[in-house]
């Protein structure tokens, strides 16, 4: 499978735990985005990276929250001192750099439970 | 800003009818627009997109959608509906000068057989 993964894909912590989520996009893309999901709503986006530039933040990205993508293959999104609001499941989506190629491919996501 | 509005929860559809699930924008450029479908435990599905051209797109799975600019519309099709339909939809817009995709809340489309 080709697509992009995501690890863990379940993950259980208690409040106030750091936590760290994996994503490797589709090996031929640069670019790559972080989207957050909670029930009964659509992904909101994150933050955005191309090759190892993050150039686009959401200021739903609050300073717990901080991302990477060190050598511009994958990227890691890490917690800090999680609340139950952190709650939701997150994705991983990547995107070519031709022209025409706006569309983003997600990965199966990490579904985080804070307890 | 850019937003997306699906004004339906829900949308019952039986097999072998014609579905549609609405979709309404709000963009301060040009917009990109997309519908994905995400099936229960999957992650996204790219369904299709309109970037410019011809007003209706044609995508996976026999769906089409009509982009419509001056009521800002971008509507998803499907002249026949089948139960393995049944998923939750979502459309999301993208404006000019912009990486970050704006979801709507997501349409659960039910076909009954």
């Amino acid at each position: 499978d080709t697509g992009v993964s995501q690890d863990p894909r379940h993950k259980i912590t208690k409040r106030g735990q750091n936590v760290t989520f994996r994503c490797d996009p589709i090996s031929e893309h640069n670019r790559l985005y972080w989207y957050r999901q909670t029930l009964g709503q659509g992904p909101e986006f994150l933050t955005y990276f191309q090759n190892e530039a993050q150039l686009e933040k959401s200021r739903l990205l609050s300073d717990r929250f901080s991302a990477e993508r060190p050598k511009g293959s994958f990227s890691t999104l890490e917690i800090q001192r999680t609340e139950q609001g952190d709650s939701a499941m997150y994705l991983c989506a990547s995107s070519p750099q031709d022209g025409f190629s706006y569309e983003q491919y997600f990965g199966p996501g990490t579904r985080l439970t804070v307890t | 800003a850019q937003s997306v509005a699906q004004p339906e929860d829900q949308v019952n559809v039986a097999e072998g009818n014609p579905l549609t699930v609405k979709c309404t924008y709000s963009v301060s450029g040009n917009p990109y627009l997309f519908w994905y479908v995400q099936y229960p435990n999957r992650g996204l599905q790219f369904l299709l997109k309109y970037i410019t051209g011809d007003n209706l797109v044609k995508g996976s799975y026999g769906f089409e959608a009509e982009f419509n600019k001056s009521q800002t519309s971008f509507h998803l099709k499907k002249p026949s509906a089948l139960v393995s339909d049944s998923a939750l939809y979502f459309c999301a817009v993208k404006d000019t000068g912009r990486r970050a995709l704006t979801f709507g809340s997501g349409t659960r489309l039910q076909v009954q057989p």
